[in-house]
């Protein structure tokens, strides 16, 4: 199984500052099969960026993604108040077959 | 617009089996993966498997020996199974269509809390 480490755990900052989020993986991930996701509590997550870079329907462009083999990177250029929340990388892979792992998540709190 | 909505009892008892159904509206339940995904309260998320229209599924490894999905195309329907519940599979499950091509999740379901509890 691939195992997705995402760091820093939280991540404090202030509104207007730039937050960079990392995922590692344990193994090679195909940028393909790459994804972010924004959880705020009480709601599900929503897709922010899929294929490691391309930015979901409707998502602002001061989010960006980027990466390829065991390192991917989420960047939010500007922290707006809306983007305090938990974010999740999530990989599809081919161990095992099929197979499809989430990052343990990075909390962006105010500072 | 998709929608996915999830339903099934709020609690459940430990050793029975938990059962949910997810339907889809605002569209086809075909052409996508059809995925459940859980999250105990203050955790991360972790994928329980998968169904495809035709039937055909993959399971988490580590779930593998208790999860069954299943999936009525007439409904607009998929449904999660899990057997020997303990209180570890305490959770929020949510459904998600997941992308055939690139595996990501683009739709979810507000989820449901299912507490397994005596």
């Amino acid at each position: 199984e691939i195992v997705l480490t995402q760091s820093p755990g939280t991540l404090s900052l202030s509104p207007g500052e730039r937050a960079t989020l990392s995922c590692r993986a344990s193994q090679s991930v195909s940028s393909s099969y790459l994804a972010w996701y924004q959880q705020k509590p009480g709601q599900a997550p929503r897709l922010l960026i899929y294929g490691a870079s391309s930015r979901a329907t409707g998502i602002p462009d001061r989010f960006s993604g980027s990466g390829s083999g065991t390192d991917f990177t989420l960047t939010i250029s500007r922290l707006e108040p809306e983007d305090f929340a938990v974010y999740y990388c999530q990989q599809y892979g081919s161990s095992p077959p099929g197979g499809l792992t989430f990052g343990g998540g990075t909390k962006v709190e105010i500072k | 617009q998709v929608q996915l909505q999830e339903s099934g009892p709020g609690l459940v008892k430990p050793s029975e089996t938990l059962s949910l159904t997810c339907t889809v509206s605002g569209g086809s339940i075909s052409s996508y993966y059809w995925s459940w995904i859980r999250q105990p309260a203050g955790k991360g998320l972790e994928w329980i498997g998968r169904i495809y229209t035709s039937g055909s599924t993959n399971y988490n490894p580590s779930l593998k020996s208790r999860v069954t999905m299943s999936v009525d195309t007439s409904k607009n329907q998929f449904s999660l199974k899990l057997s020997s519940v303990t209180a570890a599979d305490t959770a929020v499950y949510y459904c998600a269509s997941e992308d055939s091509k690139l595996h990501y999740f683009d739709y979810w379901g507000q989820g449901t809390l299912v507490t397994v509890s005596s």
